[in-house]
């Protein structure tokens, strides 16, 4: 159980253009889900935190307006890149969870999506 | 602030090695710690995780690791390594009840010599 799934899983695009990544919980719910960014030899960074049918919560250097997120059911949230560049290429990685309250007990995470920009 | 530092960016063993992956962390309150392992084209999988209660956790797959508060370590050990035991694993800290607000460590690829 409690699988999560990314959909593209690498993707490839021309800088100006913009690029939409799917995260899927399969067999649960997903109250929270979370987007990671993660670059070569470095940690995840949490870019934002959304919860179906809110508005995501940024973290602080985060460019919302670059980095739209969208949760609009409880087993999809996704992240469209918008006018993508060179240095926005990373790979992206989601994670969903359920939550107790406001406590989330497990983050469920997907696979990834490796983003170049050239 | 948080923060998790992880020993070691590559670490390899012999099949039937004890497996050693260190990390250590930064944080204002009594942290909430977590181990997760990666493998190739897959996504970060719980292997355990500390919420303040036994200082000895026991995780999946054989693993376990200790809480050291006075060594501010989280250390992650298997007695004997296995070729499948090949992964990255990453170290997290959160300093909430549970995981809502995971900082990550940069993560430590495991080798496994046959």
């Amino acid at each position: 159980g409690a699988v999560v799934s990314q959909h593209p899983s690498r993707v490839i695009c021309k800088s100006g253009t913009s690029v939409k990544i799917e995260c899927r919980s399969l067999d649960f719910q997903a109250t929270t889900m979370f987007w990671y960014r993660q670059f070569p030899k470095q940690s995840l960074m949490l870019m934002a935190t959304s919860n179906e049918g809110s508005k995501a919560t940024y973290e602080q250097g985060v460019e919302k307006d670059k980095f739209l997120i969208n949760h609009a059911s409880l087993t999809l949230s996704t992240l469209t890149v918008t006018s993508a560049h060179p240095e926005d290429s990373s790979f992206y990685i989601c994670s969903a969870a359920t939550d107790s309250g406001q406590v989330v007990e497990t983050q469920y995470f997907g696979p990834g999506t490796r983003l170049l920009v050239l | 602030a948080q923060s998790v530092t992880q020993l070691g960016s590559h670490v390899s063993v012999s099949e039937g090695a004890l497996v050693l992956l260190r990390c250590n962390y930064s944080s204002s309150v009594p942290p909430y710690l977590f181990w997760y392992v990666q493998y190739p084209n897959q996504g970060l999988q719980l292997l355990l995780k500390y919420t303040s209660a036994a200082t000895l956790v026991k995780g999946i797959n054989g693993f376990e690791a200790e809480f050291k508060k006075s060594e501010t370590s989280f250390h992650l050990t298997k007695p004997s390594a296995h070729m499948s035991d090949a992964a990255e694993y990453f170290c997290a800290v959160s300093e909430f009840s549970g995981a809502n607000n995971l900082f990550f460590g940069t993560g430590t690829r495991l080798t496994v010599i046959p």
